[in-house]
């Protein structure tokens, strides 16, 4: 199976700020990755296919990079809806494996 | 308006069963390949299955393989996962979920995603 890693696990920062979060999978997943936010109580929301293609009705302040087994998902300006956990996951192969999650926090 | 809604949770005992549904609205089911995603209390998400069109490719993950089976019924718009033998660690709030994507004909875009999510639905399993 892929593993998929994520750093950080937790991450604090405030509104305006730039903010990266990191994904590596265990073997080349070439660009099928995908990135999720999930707030609390709700499901998941599909951000970003295909590492880099922003999903419908997604603000251009969410953005992806990446192929092979390094990836990042980047907020350009921290909003408060922002504040959420996010998840990567990868669909080159089965089974579909979800990194661990990184929780965005306010500083 | 899609709508994706689970059904069919609660609370059972380790070694029992349930069967959960999920009613879909709002987009040609029958054309959707379908997924259950789970995630325990406080942990991350777990791909549990996967089931396309026509029901002829399923695939689980191999905690849940020989006990639980996703299917469906396509003139019912309706997904389905019977979970049998059923054990604490189990326990989890179920997405039912429609994998995204599309190909026209050079190549596939975003083919394996889960683009609709229902709002889930809890299990748990306890004595």
């Amino acid at each position: 199976d892929i593993q998929m890693t994520q750093s950080p696990s937790t991450l604090s920062a405030s509104v305006g700020d730039r903010v990266t979060i990191t994904c590596r999978a265990s073997q080349s997943i070439s660009s099928w990755l995908a990135w999720y936010q999930q707030k609390p109580g709700k499901a998941p929301k599909l951000l970003i296919y295909d590492a880099s293609s922003l999903e419908s009705g997604v603000p251009s302040r969410f953005s992806g990079s990446g192929s092979g087994t390094e990836f990042t998902l980047t907020i350009s300006s921290l909003q408060p809806d922002d504040f959420a956990s996010y998840y990567c996951q990868q669909y080159n192969n089965y089974p579909r494996t979800f990194g661990q999650g990184t929780k965005v926090e306010i500083k | 308006e899609v709508q994706l809604v689970e059904s069919g949770g609660g609370l059972v005992k380790p070694g029992g069963s349930l069967r959960l549904s999920c009613a879909v609205s709002g987009f040609t089911f029958s054309s959707s390949n379908m997924n259950w995603v789970r995630q325990a209390p406080g942990k991350g998400l777990e791909w549990v299955s996967f089931i396309n069109t026509r029901s002829s490719s399923i695939y689980s993950a191999d905690s849940v393989k020989g006990r639980f089976t996703i299917s469906r019924d396509n003139a019912k718009n309706s997904l389905y996962l019977q979970m049998n033998s059923l054990r604490a660690d189990d326990t989890a709030v179920y997405y039912c979920t429609r994998e995204g994507g599309y190909c026209d004909s050079t190549r596939c875009y975003g083919v394996g995603t889960f683009d609709y999510w229902g709002q889930g639905i809890l299990v748990t399993v306890s004595s």
